[in-house]
């Protein structure tokens, strides 16, 4: 079955500490996305990356720190300087028709998600 | 800050009932995209309609987009239990090219 694997499901940060959330995808997906959930809240982006070695902020990058070393993998770190980081991690990829083409019309496919908690 | 903003932000019906969920957004969008997410999980598209389609069917869902007034409309037929969960609209705009907007979901509770 093809899918997005996030793992690990519950994790727990001491202060000071960095952590690093894990995000592989088997769909052949270029696209690849991180968002940030709070309680009763919509999904806001960290960072995207549209094709290997190469990523984008999004809106609430700073803190944060992401790697695309492999297409089929885009492992986020929660550093020290994220002063709240305690939320509900999700991660999502999608098709990228590439250069010249629609790109916006392409659903995008989540992972179950990791939650992070302040120790 | 959030494109879409959903209403009601919480919705009770009882199974068998019709429910709707209103989406308004401020940009002009290429497409909107609905997506629904069970408690404690990822979230699961349903639909995505074009800048140019005012309406598309998927099942017992109903979506509706009316560009001039910059909103959209949910409609699930014949609610059962399992249709419990948030829904999410989410823009896509030519100027964030493959980035989607999510609003702050609308909380469904379908009672048997």
């Amino acid at each position: 079955d093809g899918g997005i694997t996030q793992s690990p499901k519950y994790l727990f940060r001491k202060e000071g500490q960095n952590v690093t959330l894990s995000c592989e995808q088997n769909l052949n997906h270029d696209a690849m996305y991180w968002y940030r959930q709070d309680p009763g809240q919509g999904l806001r982006l960290i960072y995207y990356s549209q094709i290997v070695n190469d990523f984008q902020k999004g809106d609430i990058a700073e803190g944060y720190s992401v790697s695309r070393e492999k297409k089929e993998s885009f492992p986020l770190t929660v550093t020290s300087a994220q002063k709240n980081p305690t939320a509900f991690y999700l991660c999502a990829s999608s098709p990228f028709a590439g250069a010249g083409m629609d790109v916006s019309n392409q659903p995008q496919h989540f992972g179950d998600g990791t939650r992070l908690s302040i120790l | 800050s959030q494109q879409g903003e959903e209403d009601p932000q919480a919705l009770s019906i009882q199974e068998g009932e019709n429910a709707t969920m209103n989406c308004s957004y401020k940009t002009s969008i290429n497409n909107l995209q609905w997506y629904r997410q069970n408690s404690g999980r990822g979230l699961v598209h349903l639909i995505l309609i074009r800048s140019n389609e005012r309406e598309k069917h998927s099942g017992r869902l109903r979506v509706t987009l009316d560009t001039s007034k910059k909103s959209s409309s949910l409609l699930i037929t014949a609610s059962r239990a399992a249709d419990t969960a948030s829904y999410f609209c989410a823009t896509a705009n030519e100027a964030a090219g493959n980035k989607l907007t999510f609003g702050g979901g609308t909380r469904v509770l379908v009672k048997p």
